[in-house]
């Protein structure tokens, strides 16, 4: 079974624009997770979507969304870039998202902010 | 913030030898709990996990301790390898508003040295 996959793995952006990125969770999971990864932070939970809902969010700006397509695939969008978004934003995939069930992760995007 | 990445905690251990690795996590009533590996430009692996209702698991050449009293839980390697060297995340998996999210440690650096 493939695992989790996100698009794109590396990405240049400068302050203002806005990116979008794709997260295709392991076949059958419906549950999708999104985390950033700073140095200065280390793992903080963005959201979490489940059958096309956005069920939990994190302490995170409203420039920071998502969403979920009926296939459990998701994106995530950060608009108005800052130097500090800059970070590896991780998607993980469980099966229903019950908090008894392990989150897999894809490998991540790299973004960097000039 | 939840999860705290500075001053990443290093251990040291000659090849061969056993490790042992701390987290200590911060809700009581957590109850799903998760050991990641995460290599150098990769997303954090699945390594172990372990259910309130048990102290303790095994898995191939790792076993995770649980001690819900003073909220601890340890990661012990056997017969470490190389390719052990990595950084190591302990994580709470939270039932918060009827959704799932991971609350992480800061992490541990494990380094093998020959």
């Amino acid at each position: 079974k493939a695992g989790v996959t996100q698009t794109p793995r590396y990405l240049i952006k400068t302050r203002g624009q806005q990116v979008t990125l794709s997260c295709s969770p392991i076949s059958g999971h419906r549950s999708v997770s999104w985390y950033q990864q700073t140095p200065g932070q280390g793992l903080q939970f963005l959201f979490e979507y489940f059958s096309e809902t956005q069920r939990n969010k994190g302490n995170f700006p409203g420039r920071f969304s998502g969403r979920q397509f009926s296939n459990s695939r998701s994106e995530m969008n950060v608009s108005t870039l800052e130097l500090g978004d800059s970070a590896l934003y991780l998607c993980a995939s469980s099966l229903m998202g019950t908090g008894k069930e392990t989150q897999y992760f894809g490998p991540g995007t790299r973004l960097l902010v000039l | 913030g939840e999860s705290v990445g500075l001053h990443l905690p290093t251990l040291s251990v000659q090849e061969g030898d056993n490790s042992i690795i701390n987290c200590a996590y911060s809700n009581s009533a957590s109850d799903y709990f998760i050991w990641y590996k995460q290599e150098s430009g990769k997303g954090p692996q699945f390594i172990i996990d372990i259910r309130s209702n048990m102290d303790k698991r095994q898995g191939q050449r790792v076993t995770v301790l649980l001690n819900k009293t003073v909220k601890h839980l340890s990661l012990q390697i056997a017969a470490t390898q190389p390719g052990d060297s990595a950084v190591y995340f302990c994580a709470e998996n939270i039932l918060y508003q009827g959704a799932q999210k991971l609350v992480f440690g800061q992490g541990t650096r494990l380094t093998i040295n020959p």
